[in-house]
């Protein structure tokens, strides 16, 4: 159980282009779900917390209005880059946390990797 | 604010051998701890984490890790080491105020040599 699934699992694209990235837990709600990015060889890094039926909480340096985050629904949520450019490449991450105030744990999905050229 | 440290980049050892990939971390209150694995461009893998009671937690794959609450220490340890354990790992801090967040440290890239 607690399957985290994103699609796609890779995708290029060209400068300028918009580019959106599901997130999916499917065999449980998670009324919190996290995106990250991840540089080669190095940490993640948090980039925003969205809960469903809010607006996402984007950590700072990050702009929300490049990084368009939607959880319309307890089982998805979609990160949206707009306007790519060759320094959004990167590995992007979600994570879902269970349902309810006391879950401990995050499961994560395989990744996206993105490639902007 | 809370914070991970995992001070070696690298652990290289051989197969058979015992291995301890090293995590301290900082937090207000109670941690909860966890331990993933990367494989190279796959996500996080759950191993294990520590949410209260016995301080030696044992995980997935004959990993294990002991809290050390006076060391402020989560140390991830396996008797004896697999070529195919072979991947980045990560040890993550929340507290336990219900609405936190994972903080991750920078990883540390096990290396198991056969």
């Amino acid at each position: 159980g607690a399957v985290v699934s994103q699609h796609p699992s890779w995708v290029i694209c060209k400068s300028g282009t918009s580019v959106k990235i599901e997130c999916r837990s499917l065999d449980f709600q998670a009324t919190t779900m996290f995106w990250y990015r991840q540089f080669p060889k190095q940490s993640l890094m948090l980039m925003a917390t969205s809960n469903e039926g809010s607006k996402a909480t984007y950590e700072q340096g990050v702009e929300k209005d490049k990084f368009l985050i939607n959880h319309a629904s307890l089982t998805l949520s979609t990160l949206t880059v707009t306007s790519a450019h060759p320094e959004d490449s990167s590995f992007y991450i979600c994570s879902a946390r269970l349902a309810g105030r006391d879950s401990y744990e995050q499961y994560f999905g395989p990744g996206t990797r993105l490639t902007v050229t | 604010a809370q914070s991970v440290a995992q001070p070696e980049d690298q652990v290289n050892v051989a197969e058979g051998n015992p291995l301890t990939v090293k995590c301290t971390y900082s937090v207000s209150g109670n941690p909860y701890l966890f331990w993933y694995v990367q494989y190279p461009n796959r996500g996080l893998q759950f191993l294990l984490k520590y949410i209260t009671g016995d301080n030696l937690v044992k995980g997935s794959y004959g990993f294990e890790a002991e809290f050390n609450k006076s060391q402020t220490s989560f140390h991830l340890k396996k008797p004896s080491a697999l070529v195919s354990d072979s991947a980045l790992y990560f040890c993550a801090v929340r507290d336990n105020s219900g609405y936190s967040t994972l903080t991750f440290g920078k990883g540390t890239m096990l290396l198991v040599s056969p």
